[in-house]
């Protein structure tokens, strides 16, 4: 049983690149959500989804974009990174409250 | 709206200590309350959880009672060992989105 798989676990970007961080899950959780962990800021949410085409923003959401196209699936997009978001990414999804979380991806932008 | 509070750390004791992390929260309604770990380099996963209050969730030797009396979740283990050095969240539910302390380092020595 796979759970929650992200991809890539590790990433170098340079200011301005793009890229997608990927997300799946296969245990059929209809919440999906993506947040950041930065030292002594713990989690913060970016954005959250309750089911396929439906997402909606977190508590920093800025520089991201999110689409849920299948229950399975749920990329983040950083559309120019910037050094602020060199960050521990996680994705998590939930069934009946209960969180369960990729293994994350660890993201520098230089 | 919600939030969690925990007692900064880092918590460091010696290996068979007796461990209390505090936790307290404000929210409205009946949240559920989690506890989660995080060992290095890897993603959080549940550690124990309770739904209503005067319920006690347990798990790995950790305790922690839901005192809604108190608002407080706090988490307790009566002999600690090396291999629970960790990163320890508190958490609560009360729609559907998570709210999360900023968690608690916890560092055991031989």
């Amino acid at each position: 049983n796979a759970g929650v798989t992200q991809t890539p676990k590790f990433q170098v970007l340079k200011t301005g690149q793009s890229m997608t961080l990927q997300c799946a899950q296969d245990m059929n959780h209809e919440y999906m959500s993506w947040y950041r962990q930065d030292p002594g800021m713990g989690l913060r949410l970016i954005h959250y989804s309750v089911g396929a085409g439906i997402t909606d923003q977190g508590e920093v959401p800025n520089g991201y974009n999110v689409s849920r196209s299948t229950t399975e699936d749920f990329p983040l997009r950083l559309l120019s990174a910037a050094p602020s978001q060199t960050s521990v990414y996680f994705c998590a999804s939930s069934y009946q409250g209960r969180l369960f979380f990729g293994s994350g991806t660890q993201l520098s932008v230089l | 709206g919600n939030s969690v509070t925990q007692m900064e750390g880092p918590v460091t004791l010696s290996e068979e200590a007796f461990l209390t992390i505090n936790c307290t929260y404000t929210a409205t309604g009946y949240p559920s309350l989690f506890w989660y770990v995080q060992y290095p380099g890897e993603g959080l996963q549940l550690l124990l959880k309770a739904t209503k209050a005067d319920d006690k969730g347990s798990n790995k030797g950790f305790e922690a009672t839901y005192r809604k009396e108190t608002t407080s979740f706090h988490l307790e283990k009566g002999s600690v060992q090396v291999s629970d050095s960790a990163v320890y969240f508190c958490a609560l539910i009360g729609s559907y989105i998570p709210t999360f302390g900023r968690g608690t380092s916890l560092i055991v020595h031989p």
